[in-house]
């Protein structure tokens, strides 16, 4: 298996701009977990779908955030429109269908917004 | 209270040595708990699972304290290749699923 799969690795926009980061999960994952890493803030969950459906976003900082599952292999976090604080690492992440197991990470979008 | 605490770091220790880091949570419902290892500009990878009884593999060893809400990590003979952050992790609890996690304590081992 080739593991959590994120586009684009590295995205460099202007503020106002939409970004869409993408994250295929590993097959039979159950569980996508979007996160985002700052050095003050460290890793935060944004949100998270179970069997493709949204379970909670309250992570979600403000309406600007928006994520889609539309099937079990893909997911987009849409950024519109983005603005220099929203510079970070995204990670998306995905876990078996049992509450507690580990997530395995994909390898990172590292977002700047200029 | 956070969430999840750690001491930052950085520990510096020489190769050899042995190193121990503490973490704190706060959400007594947490059932599931981590270490993970995250090298420089990489994603977080798991390094091992914390059971109730205190679990080892290999140099490692993970304990759990429940009454007072702290996991520990203990490295024997560190290498080079042990400097990292790691990251404390525990489940959301109250039947929540995801992880919340720490911001990690950064190990240096020196020569």
């Amino acid at each position: 298996d080739a593991g959590v799969i994120q586009s684009p690795r590295h995205e460099v926009t202007e503020m106002g701009q939409e970004v869409t980061l993408r994250c295929k999960p590993i097959s039979g994952h159950d569980y996508l977990f979007w996160y985002r890493q700052t050095m003050m803030r460290g890793l935060e969950l944004l949100i998270y779908f179970n069997n493709n459906v949204p379970i909670d976003d309250s992570g979600m900082p403000e309406d600007r955030f928006s994520a889609k599952m539309p099937n079990a292999s893909f997911s987009t976090l849409k950024i519109q429109p983005s603005e220099p604080r929203d510079s970070a690492v995204y990670f998306c992440a995905s876990s078996f269908p049992r509450r507690g197991t580990e997530a395995f990470f994909g390898q990172g979008t590292r977002l700047t917004v200029v | 209270r956070k969430e999840v605490e750690q001491d930052p770091g950085p520990f510096n220790v020489p190769e050899g040595a042995t190193v121990a880091f503490n973490c704190t949570y706060s959400n007594s419902a947490s059932q599931s708990f981590f270490w993970y290892r995250q090298d420089c500009r990489k994603e977080p990878k798991l390094l091992m699972s914390v059971y109730s009884s205190g679990n080892e593999d290999g140099r490692f060893t993970a304990q759990l304290n429940r009454a007072s809400q702290y996991i520990s990590l203990l490295i024997r003979d560190s290498k080079l290749s042990d400097s990292a952050t790691y990251l404390c992790v525990v489940n959301r609890g109250g039947g929540a699923d995801g992880l919340t996690f720490g911001k990690g304590t950064h190990l240096i081992i020196q020569p």
